[in-house]
């Protein structure tokens, strides 16, 4: 089965430009969640989606921040403008139906984005 | 206070020794739920164990085991007889409810483990 796929992996801009990231989540995973890594913040939750709804964006940094999820196999998480200080990587991944706390995270294999 | 606790930043064996990469966390909820990942160099996150709340069973799978003690709110891996392909950043993770149909997971800083030949 085809894991959690993203795209691009990586992506160099400059500061101001639109950034988006995609995600294919796994088929049948009702769950859908946004991460970013950093060194200095270590993995942090940014969103995540239930059945294409967004259910918690708490962890969103900024309005520049915005995801969504037209359907249940794609979702896109866009910076506009983007910054410096928004390089990271950032991860996708799914999980299936059963209630999300119990079920381990599929994760995909992350966009490097560096913002110039 | 840090939800998730890995307070070894960087372990290093040689190969073929023992090790235990430590976990503490802390919760309110009575369910939840405790992960390890591992992030090899080439990036992407690898899920390796789950365990509940319920269940302080110790896991072994080959050479990974897991100590899970409630009463310390500990969840510890450990690898036996290490290898270099076991070097990697690894992270524990805490699943809970934070409310209604909502929950949140916490992930821990990270251990990276150098495995040297």
């Amino acid at each position: 089965d085809a894991g959690v796929i993203q795209s691009p992996r990586h992506e160099v801009t400059e500061m101001g430009q639109e950034v988006t990231l995609r995600c294919k989540p796994i088929s049948g995973h009702d769950y859908l969640f946004w991460y970013r890594q950093t060194m200095m913040r270590g993995l942090e939750l940014l969103i995540y989606f239930n059945n294409n709804v967004p259910i918690d964006d708490s962890g969103m940094p900024e309005d520049r921040f915005s995801a969504k999820m037209p359907n249940a196999s794609f979702s896109t998480l866009k910076i506009q403008p983007s910054e410096p200080r928004d390089s990271a990587v950032y991860f996708c991944a799914s999980s299936p139906r059963d209630r999300v706390i119990n079920q381990p995270q599929h994760f995909g294999d992350g966009t490097r984005l560096s913002i110039l | 206070a840090q939800k998730v606790t890995q307070a070894q930043t960087e372990i290093s064996v040689v190969e073929k020794e023992d090790v235990t990469l430590d976990c503490v966390y802390e919760t309110r909820d009575t369910t939840y739920y405790l992960f390890w990942y591992k992030q090899p160099p080439s990036g992407e996150l690898v899920f390796l164990i789950r365990r509940n709340s319920f269940d302080e069973q110790n896991e072994i799978s080959g050479r990974y085991s897991w100590n899970f003690q409630k009463s310390t709110s500990s969840f510890n891996f450990t690898i036996t007889a290490s290898q270099v392909v076991d070097s990697a950043v690894y992270f524990c993770a805490l699943s809970e409810k934070v409310g209604t149909g909502r929950r949140a997971l916490t992930f821990g800083s990270g251990t990276r483990l150098q495995v040297q030949p």
